[in-house]
């Protein structure tokens, strides 16, 4: 059984452009949750999804990112115009329906803003 | 949000027991204790979990403070490849999202 993956592993991208971080959970879990690692910091809670749903997106920047998971295919976190501010790990993690507190982490994506 | 409070580093003997501690002293009423590590370039990995009650798995045990405001994880046989970063994390009243401390870096030497 799969675990969940994230790909690219390394994304270098210039002030300005996009990226696209995508996430396929392990295989039977329906539940995804993004998490973002500055340097030095633990992992935050960015946002929390279901198939064709937000669920909760609090930690959310208000601006500039966004995330899906399309009813076909990977989970998604799209960040726009990218700011070096946004240079950090971004971690998926996918869970069962029935325990949501027992999330599998993928081996995350780690973005360089240049 | 709760914060959480770690030493940074600690070490440990092959064969003994690591005691990991964590502070959270701002917990509120509902907010799970969890317990993650990371390996270098690894995503975290699920250790343990817990409200008020002490809690074992196969894993590791966790003693949660009667007030809850301080817990300590620990691992009663430590081996080298429990070597890693640990991190204490609440969950926002929320039961999914998990903010991490920044966590102890635990080297097991034999």
């Amino acid at each position: 059984n799969a675990g969940v993956m994230q790909n690219p592993r390394h994304l270098v991208r210039r002030r300005g452009q996009e990226a696209r971080l995508r996430c396929s959970p392990m295989k039977g879990h329906s539940h995804v949750y993004w998490y973002r690692q500055l340097p030095e910091e633990g992992l935050k809670f960015m946002v929390y999804l279901q198939k064709e749903n937000i669920i909760d997106e609090s930690g959310m920047p208000k601006e500039r990112f966004s995330a899906e998971f399309p009813k076909e295919g990977p989970s998604i976190l799209r960040i726009q115009q990218v700011v070096r501010g946004d240079s950090a790990a971004y971690f998926c993690a996918s869970s069962p329906a029935d325990r949501v507190y027992e999330q599998y982490f993928g081996p995350g994506t780690r973005l360089t803003v240049t | 949000d709760a914060k959480t409070t770690q030493p940074p580093s600690m070490d440990c003997a092959e064969g003994r027991a690591a005691n990991l501690p964590c502070n959270h002293s701002t917990i509120s009423g509902n907010e799970y204790v969890y317990w993650y590590r990371q390996i270098h370039s690894q995503g975290p990995q699920y250790i343990i979990h817990g409200l008020k009650n002490n809690e074992t798995n196969e894993m590791a045990s966790l003693i949660i403070t009667e007030d809850r405001k301080s817990s300590t994880l620990i691992l009663p046989h430590a081996t080298l490849r429990d070597t890693a970063v640990y991190y204490c994390a609440l969950d926002s009243n929320s039961g999914y999202a998990l903010n991490f401390g920044k966590g102890t870096s635990l080297l097991v030497t034999p």
